[in-house]
């Protein structure tokens, strides 16, 4: 079974400010991570996702995450954050084998002020 | 081309009521998966499907929840006996295959009276 653990609930940041959005994980199985975005009152949209291969990933809107085995940690992080980036970020795990049920944390809410 | 679209985008129901939810995939997506949000929670996996087969419906919280996928494509969620507990946001994806990006759509809000 897999877990997901979103270890902050909310994050404020000035504008321009960087920003990382941390993700840990439980698996006892290979995994699949992904991070999700969910703007205000619209649906989720993928930012990235891990597969294999390189531990950095680079997503859209310029956030790239790093997926780090020993530390079952995949961090989310952005250089300069827009006041366009205010939404909810979901991280979330899937077994790579054997199934692809896909487990979300309870979010983590990013807060651009001006 | 047409994204994952659900009907209802709301409902309202009585305890005791049963409600069906519709999720219409993106066309050609083998897995399709039914997931609940509660307020200030991330989505909870309630089941998925590849092709017309439940491949795992280990997140239904009781038998009061059915879903099924008849033909491969739309898939309905059924829900007996609703609870006030029941009342959520349920969110659909589908996706090419089990393994690559799931597209979710906007969700049906239910909310249990």
């Amino acid at each position: 079974a897999q877990s997901v653990t979103q270890l902050d609930s909310q994050v404020p940041v000035f504008e321009e400010a960087p920003v990382e959005l941390r993700c840990n994980y439980s698996s006892s199985v290979s995994v699949y991570l992904f991070w999700y975005v969910q703007y205000p009152n619209q649906g989720l949209q993928l930012l990235l996702k891990y597969l294999s291969g390189s531990t950095l990933v680079k997503g859209i809107n310029g956030f790239e995450a790093e997926f780090n085995k020993s530390q079952t940690s995949f961090h989310l992080r952005k250089p300069s954050v827009h006041i366009s980036d205010t939404a909810e970020y979901f991280c979330a795990v899937s077994g790579n084998t054997g199934g692809f049920k896909t487990i979300f944390g309870a979010g983590t809410r990013l807060f651009v002020k001006a | 081309g047409a994204g994952v679209s659900q009907t209802p985008s709301n409902k309202v129901t009585e305890k005791g009521k049963y409600v069906e939810l519709r999720c219409d995939p993106i066309s050609g997506h083998t897995a399709l998966y039914w997931y609940r949000q509660s307020l200030g929670q991330g989505p909870e996996f309630l089941i998925y499907f590849q092709g017309t087969g439940a491949a795992d419906d280990s997140g239904l919280p009781n038998d009061r929840f059915f879903a099924v996928r008849p033909e491969g494509s739309v898939s309905t969620l059924k829900i007996q006996r609703t609870e006030r507990g029941d009342s959520a946001v349920y969110l659909c994806a589908s996706s090419s295959t089990a393994q690559e990006t799931q597209y979710f759509g906007p969700g049906t809000r239910l909310l249990v009276l």
